[in-house]
């Protein structure tokens, strides 16, 4: 596709639920970003690939969330035992290879609901 | 910890004025500084960037200003049109490849 693909858009969980959210990026996009967004807030990273690997995962709010991009293409976060702080927006986002370090492009996130 | 914060929630301008956009930064060491436009329901989308070196960048209808004396970035739109009507964020480059956002100005085009 043109740009970066997340699914769901909209997931709705219980409290303890475990959630997996699915980000396809730009083709040929070396790196990957997870950022999490909270209503009224500006997006925080949570961790960055390089291909296959995860060389910053320091924005994980708890050992509760994990991402992995097992092929250095598609990504997915996984959230664990959900609780309603973790209700917000996810954001992914990708960048070539070459550009200024700060140009990302960004899906249209998953918005994530915890009743 | 150092962040990235912004002087004004919300900015309401008439259609065709221009428009300021403000942006304290904390974090001296950060080299790199970013503008991102984010409109409901959507993603942030990459409007400008600007190095530390630099105190001055232009693009299509928009400028850049950085002013490291005093720690601010400002954003500056000309003739403001209803669809850039959004969220505006400040970003800053500390280490590697993560960018710590500020919390976001709301632009308002009135017509």
């Amino acid at each position: 596709g043109a740009g970066v693909s997340q699914s769901p858009r909209y997931k709705v969980a219980k409290r303890g639920q475990d959630v997996a959210l699915r980000c396809d990026p730009i083709s040929g996009h070396v790196s990957l970003f997870w950022y999490q967004q909270a209503l009224g807030q500006g997006p925080e990273f949570l961790t960055y690939f390089q291909n296959e690997a995860q060389l910053d995962k320091s924005g994980l709010p708890s050992d509760r969330f994990f991402a992995e991009r097992p092929e250095g293409s598609v990504s997915t976060l996984k959230i664990q035992r959900t609780q309603q702080e973790d209700s917000a927006v996810y954001l992914c986002a990708s960048k070539p290879r070459t550009g200024g370090a700060g140009e990302l492009f960004f899906g249209e996130g998953s918005r994530l609901t915890v009743l | 910890g150092e962040s990235v914060g912004l002087h004004l929630p919300t900015l309401s301008v008439q259609e065709g004025d221009n428009s300021i956009i403000n942006c304290a930064y904390s974090n001296s060491a950060s080299d790199y500084f970013i503008w991102y436009k984010q409109e409901s329901g959507k993603g942030p989308q990459f409007i400008i960037d600007i190095r530390s070196n630099m105190d001055k960048r232009q693009g299509q209808r928009v400028t850049v200003l950085l002013n490291k004396t005093v720690k601010h970035l400002s954003l500056q739109i000309a003739a403001t049109q209803p669809g850039d009507s959004a969220v505006y964020f400040c970003a800053e480059n500390q280490y590697g490849n993560k960018l710590v956002f500020g919390a976001g100005t709301i632009l308002r085009v009135k017509s």
